[in-house]
């Protein structure tokens, strides 16, 4: 159960796009279509952002999208907003009822 | 609405147990799956446990295979964690999560907004 390799920071302009990657292996991210994301806010909960790689839960905004290509998943947020600044996890299914999340990815707003 | 309220985290010693505890309103409980999910402190996510909705099927992360016991009460529509042999660090806030069908093996939602274990001397 190795952690999917996330980038630790990313970031971009009010407006502007940023993508996170997210890679695993066969047996995880490249094995499953429940590749999911999670926007996580100072001192909160986790939010579902994306579930199976690239749908969006009611409330999410559009801005958010998911695709996954081979072993590596990847979240777009477009038209960056000041309240998208957070901390973003990936997460996928690795099979025998076993999950695997990625280590953060933290998004700054310039 | 979707309530997850954990409960049963504080100061333990290493070595020593500590049961968690997660009651559940807003929704049938006994048609999903349940989950652990800890996070150290400035640390990212971390997948502790999951158990689907009948308890046949449980997976654990790695680091607390052997010690650490998921289990639900679907009378009392609540998920637990056992955790024994607890180590410095398993300390972590131990956030507890739906899943949206019965088998665990999908993505987490909503989530608790956890409860905190120390591990300390």
């Amino acid at each position: 159960q190795s952690a999917l390799t996330q980038p630790p920071s990313a970031s971009g302009s009010p407006g502007q796009s940023v993508t996170i990657s997210c890679t695993g292996t066969s047996s995880d991210v490249g094995a499953y279509n429940y590749v999911s994301w999670y926007q996580q806010h100072p001192g909160k909960a986790p939010k579902l952002m994306i579930y199976e790689v690239n749908k969006r839960p009611s409330g999410v905004p559009d801005r958010f999208s998911g695709s996954k290509s081979g072993n590596t998943a990847a979240l777009t947020v477009s038209g960056l907003q000041a309240e998208d600044e957070a901390d973003y996890y990936c997460s996928s299914y690795a099979g025998n009822n076993n999950l695997v999340f990625g280590g953060g990815t933290k998004v700054t707003v310039l | 609405e979707v309530q997850l309220v954990e409960s049963g985290g504080g100061l333990v010693q290493p070595g020593r147990s500590l049961r968690l505890s997660c009651a559940t309103s807003g929704f049938k409980f006994n048609d999903h799956a349940m989950h652990w999910v800890r996070q150290g402190p400035g640390k990212g996510l971390e997948w502790v446990s999951s158990i689907s909705w009948d308890g046949g099927d449980i997976g654990y992360g790695d680091s607390v295979k052997g010690r650490f016991t998921i289990s639900r009460d679907n009378a009392k529509k609540s998920l637990y964690l056992e955790m024994n042999s607890l180590r410095v660090e398993d300390s972590a806030l131990y956030y507890c999560a739906k899943g949206p069908s019965p088998m665990a093996r999908a993505w987490f939602d909503p989530w608790g907004q956890g409860t905190l274990v120390t591990v300390s001397s």
